[in-house]
This record gives C-alpha cells, structure tokens and sequence, in this order.
C-alpha cells in the first residue's frame, strides 16, 4: 500500500523556537495533503490541507502564521511550528489522499507516523 | 453538536467475545465512511470502508444507515490483538473543502 512518512517523530524544544516537520509520500504523487493534531485522549483535529503549488487553507481557529505550511512538490509537505509554546506540545499528523480515478474525494487517506512535539 | 460522535468506551472484553461500537454522524451530505484503527502513541490505519449495503472483512462488520446516519463496527470472536482504539470517521466538507471527520474513538482491551 501506500506509504507516507513523516520527519522528525519526536522533538522536544525550548519555548520560542521554531519546528519544522517534514512529509513525504513514497510511492505516490499527492497532490494534496492533510495536517492533523491530536491532543490526549481526544480526536484527530484537521488543521489545514496543503494543496501543491498554492497556499494551505486552515480551518477555523487555526493560525496560518502561526502554523506555516509549504507544499512545494507533489511528495513533500512541511509544517513549521513557529515560535512555539508548551501549549503547542501535541501529535502532529500528516496525511494524503491515494489518487482514485474519477473520486477523488473519497479516497483512502494514508497517515505519516506522526510527531510528537513537546515543547518546554 | 460534535461531527462525529462515538461511544464513549472503554470496552473491556474477554478473548472470544463479540463487541459493537456505534456512531452518529451530523452531515447528511456525507459521503463515504471509515473505520480506522489507532494503536497507542501510533498512526491510525485504515481498518475498512463501510458502504450501505454492510460489508464483512473476516471478523469485522460494518453497517452503514443514511437515514439515521449511523455506524456500526461489529468485532466477532476477538483477539487480544484488536486491542486499539477504534475510530469512526466520516469524509465530509470543511473549509477547505472535503477531508476526513474523526470521532474521538472508543477503546478496546481485549484480556486473556
């Protein structure tokens, strides 16, 4: 199956440094790709697609300048952390959508292994 | 109202039981709907699509309801390797068009 991977899995930092965490689709061209969070015990949040080539669109509630997204190939999506903060501590996942001809929109997503940020 | 919810768990049950985790979803204009598996501090992973007229992958079953937009995943003869969090998610439209929804997931622990 598809395989999506996903850089660093864990990082610890000091408080108002930046991350940046790397996803990469191995065997499949994606053109677009989904940042997730989840915090303990609570369910995956989507934050924001990344579509190749053009800006994220972020949900509602989440910063744009504060989560910078790049998706400048059709294998590879970053997500910045920028000047972080204990309270950005959280599972950062990635994922992106197998291509499906002709449905698009319901293809299987495949998720990175995740990385655990902890911020002190 | 929450997209989608699930059974709060956690479900506790011993080797060889059958169990059945529910879920409700608000959007009536969803599209397609999943379960996915989630083990500790992992990924989650695709367990099975589900589709209207129900659909069976070795022990597990999946039924789908538009009307009352409702999910089931039935687990038969378990394993202590289902033990996971199982997660129901439904492909719906964000803001930034359609992504998946997941519910908070409900927790099995199956024991010897």
């Amino acid at each position: 199956g598809a395989v999506v991977s996903q850089h660093p899995s864990w990082v610890i930092c000091k408080s108002g440094t930046s991350v940046k965490i790397e996803c990469r689709s191995l065997d499949f061209q994606a053109t677009t790709m989904f940042w997730y969070r989840q915090f303990p015990k609570k369910s995956l949040m989507l934050m924001a697609t990344s579509n190749e080539g053009s800006k994220a669109t972020y949900e509602q509630g989440v910063e744009k300048d504060k989560f910078l997204i790049n998706h400048a190939s059709l294998t590879l999506s970053t997500l910045t952390v920028t000047s972080a903060h204990p309270e950005d501590s959280s599972f950062y996942i990635c994922s992106a959508r197998a291509p499906t001809s002709g449905r698009t929109n319901t293809g299987e997503l495949f998720f990175g292994e995740g990385s655990r940020l902890t911020v002190l | 109202r929450k997209e989608v919810e699930q059974d709060p768990g956690p479900f506790n049950v011993p080797e060889g039981a059958t169990v059945a985790f529910n879920c409700t979803y608000s959007n009536s204009a969803s599209q397609s709907f999943f379960w996915y598996r989630q083990d500790c501090r992992k990924e989650p992973k695709l367990l099975m699509s589900v589709y209207s007229s129900g659909n069976e992958d070795g022990r597990f079953t999946a039924q789908l309801n538009r009307a009352s937009q409702y999910i089931s995943l039935l687990i038969r003869d378990s394993k202590l390797s289902d033990s996971a969090t199982y997660l129901c998610v439904v492909n719906g439209l964000v803001n930034s068009g359609y992504a998946l929804n997941f519910g908070k997931g409900t927790s099995l622990l199956v024991t010897p």
